[in-house]
């Protein structure tokens, strides 16, 4: 069974610092990998794709592939109070519509 | 970013009544829209994927005439919940994607059945 782990926290990490969201992916046929964020009684809002291994950058957010280990990451550098929301980890196999999510990784920033 | 809207934002029925829910590409063509549900504190569940004048592809479980779905154009997508109960009650999101790239979500629509 094609499956996305992450750790469901709650994550806290002091405003300023650098927050970092890990997820693992069981199917190696894993081609696309996204992150979403979610606050509270809202719809996911996708933050960054990334489809290559190495990282890619936007603004405040890393996001970093490693297909060899499996290992797909968000950073979030300098963060604010309002990066607080619950972080989706999400994976498309080549030719497969369909998104594999991630149970969520519950980020708090605290002031 | 792409932008999904949905309608309505909430809706609240009787048990027994029927729920239709938009779900609209404003600035590209959605060629395969998706239905997810989302309880309290879960995580989203796929229910269906439907492309543009296909029948929909519902997930194992998803009740298909509960649940109807259609996508008859490129642009919009409805989800009817026929005849309603207290347990279907839920958030549900709709995603779209242009030729298989990155899902936009709309909203969500919170529903209620009473």
């Amino acid at each position: 069974q094609k499956e996305v782990e992450q750790n469901s926290g709650p994550l806290s990490v002091p405003e300023g610092a650098i927050a970092s969201l890990n997820c693992t992916y069981s199917d190696r046929g894993s081609q696309s990998f996204f992150w979403y964020r979610q606050y509270s009684g809202k719809s996911p809002e996708l933050i960054m794709f990334i489809y290559s291994n190495g990282d890619k950058e936007d603004g405040r957010f890393t996001a970093q592939l490693n297909k060899a280990s499996q290992y797909v990451s968000l950073l979030i550098r300098d963060s604010q109070p309002s990066d607080s929301a619950t972080y989706l980890c999400a994976v498309k196999s080549f030719g497969n519509e369909k998104l594999t999510f991630g149970t969520g990784t519950r980020l708090t920033i605290i002031p | 970013g792409a932008v999904v809207s949905q309608h309505p934002s909430w809706v609240i029925c009787k048990s027994g009544t029927s729920v239709k829910i938009e779900c609209r590409s404003l600035d590209f063509q959605a060629t395969t829209m998706f239905w997810y549900r989302q309880f309290p504190k879960q995580s989203l569940m796929l229910m269906a994927t439907s492309n543009e004048g296909s029948k929909a592809t519902y997930e194992q479980g998803v009740e298909k005439d509960k649940f109807l779905i259609n996508h008859a154009s490129l642009t919009l997508s409805t989800l009817t919940v026929t005849s309603a109960h207290p347990e279907d009650s839920s958030f549900y999101i709709c995603s779209a994607s242009e030729l298989n790239y990155e899902q936009y979500f709309g909203p969500g629509t919170r529903l209620t059945v009473t």
